[in-house]
């Protein structure tokens, strides 16, 4: 079946403007993860959600990152006023419940 | 608070030989995961395999094998007759209460023809 997709694939932004990354988990998959990997701070989680339950934001860096999920299926995650630092590769995982999580190909973003 | 340490950050072998990727783990948790990935070039993270704490069987698939100690807090990775293919960064994870995963730095492997 498919697997985790995520767009864009790549994405170049200006300092100061907002971005939007997209997730689409493995169909039946309740549980859905936002991860990030730059060179500096290996993987690093982000933001978890499970079914209807209130996400797990715990891991976002600052107030000027978000994400939603939408029906339970799709999630965006949301950068504000992006600064360099945010240049990183944005992973997604979704897991059946909380069980093996599986990840897309991500999204690479570059903050000039 | 949860550790994952891969002290080995790069490993060259020529194809054929074996090749262990060591992996230790920090947790006062009772009931753990702990998870391998790899990473090839094109950077998607492939899962390979997930053992709980509470099942120190090793385990062999293919030419991959994986030896769960406990005692030493270690989940060690061997590749036996390593590939050209086999190239890439593994990882090293664990997981206890909550579904986060707290991964290692990685280890870069690169299998030499």
């Amino acid at each position: 079946g498919a697997g985790v997709s995520q767009s864009p694939s790549n994405k170049v932004t200006e300092k100061g403007k907002d971005v939007e990354l997209r997730c689409d988990p493995i169909s039946g998959h309740t549980a859905l993860y936002w991860y990030r990997q730059s060179l500096g701070q290996g993987l690093e989680f982000l933001i978890y959600f499970q079914g209807n339950s209130a996400p797990d934001k715990s891991g976002l860096p600052s107030d000027r990152f978000s994400a939603e999920r939408t029906g339970g299926s799709v999630s965006t995650l949301t950068i504000q006023r992006t600064q360099q630092e945010d240049s990183a590769v944005y992973l997604c995982a979704s897991s059946p419940f909380t069980d093996t999580q599986y990840f897309g190909p991500g999204t690479r973003l570059t903050v000039l | 608070a949860q550790k994952v340490t891969q002290a080995q950050t790069e490993i060259s072998v020529v194809e054929k030989e074996d090749v262990t990727l060591d992996c230790v783990y920090e947790t006062r948790d009772t009931t753990y995961y702990l998870f391998w990935y790899k990473q090839p070039p094109s950077g998607e993270l492939v899962f390979l395999i997930r053992r709980n704490s509470f099942d120190e069987q090793n385990e062999i698939s293919g030419r991959y094998s994986w030896n769960f100690q406990k005692s030493t807090s270690s989940f060690n990775f061997t590749i036996t007759a390593s590939q050209v293919v086999d190239s890439a960064v593994y990882f090293c994870a664990l997981r206890v209460s909550g579904s986060r995963l707290t991964f290692g730095e990685g280890t870069q492997l690169t299998v030499n023809p």
